[in-house]
């Protein structure tokens, strides 16, 4: 049991390169979310999910766009990169209904330069 | 909007010695509190998740407890080991789509 894949671990991007971070979960989970973390700041959500077709924005949203075609996916993509931009970034995913915690990903670590 | 709270920062304790982390939060009106523990460069592992009708929850060593009329919830750990040491977060779940807020975490570093 795979449980949620982050795909890549690192990533160095160029200012205004265009890119996707890849979430996958095999759980058949129904809530799915997007997660930066920036020192001093903390955890703070970009975009969720509660189901294949719907999507919602967090606290950070702006410069990031997602979709959620399947149950499985949720690839998050960064439109223009900037600077501002470099973080840690978790993907998380939970049964919903109140039934269960969440499960991350092991991150992917973005720098843009 | 909801605002989670851990104090300390950062935690140093002798091996063996039993401890508590605090997380509080302003907003009563949870779905659930988990708590989560994150090694330096690591994902978060989840350690134990409470539920907004349960009072606590344990996992061996680890026991947390819930108090929404309070605000706060408590992270026991008892015997604590080197191998405890890394940065502890709490996580209030809010509404229908249950979405994460974090704490900033507490930094526990137990000294053999």
């Amino acid at each position: 049991n795979a449980g949620v894949t982050q795909t890549p671990k690192f990533q160095v991007l160029k200012t205004g390169q265009s890119m996707t971070l890849q979430c996958a979960q095999d759980m058949n989970h129904e809530y799915m979310s997007w997660y930066r973390q920036d020192p001093g700041m903390g955890l703070r959500l970009i975009h969720y999910s509660v189901g294949a077709g719907i999507t919602d924005q967090g606290e950070v949203p702006n410069g990031y766009n997602v979709s959620r075609s399947t149950t499985e996916d949720f690839p998050l993509r960064l439109l223009s990169a900037a600077p501002s931009q470099t973080s840690v970034y978790f993907c998380a995913s939970s049964p919903g209904q109140g039934v269960g915690g969440y499960t991350f990903g092991s991150g992917t670590r973005l720098t843009v330069v | 909007k909801q605002e989670v709270t851990q104090i300390p920062a950062a935690l140093s304790v002798p091996e063996g010695e039993n401890l508590v982390l605090n997380c509080s939060f302003t907003d009563s009106a949870i779905y659930n509190l988990q708590w989560f523990r994150q090694d330096p460069g690591k994902g978060l592992t989840s350690l134990l998740l409470i539920q907004s009708s349960q009072r606590e929850q344990t996992s061996g060593r680890l026991n947390a407890s819930l108090d929404k009329s309070s605000g706060r919830s408590t992270l026991y750990i008892a015997a604590s080991q080197p191998g405890d040491s890394a940065t502890y977060l709490c996580a209030s779940s809010q509404g229908g789509s249950e979405k994460l807020v974090f704490g900033k975490g507490t930094k526990l570093t137990v000294n053999p």
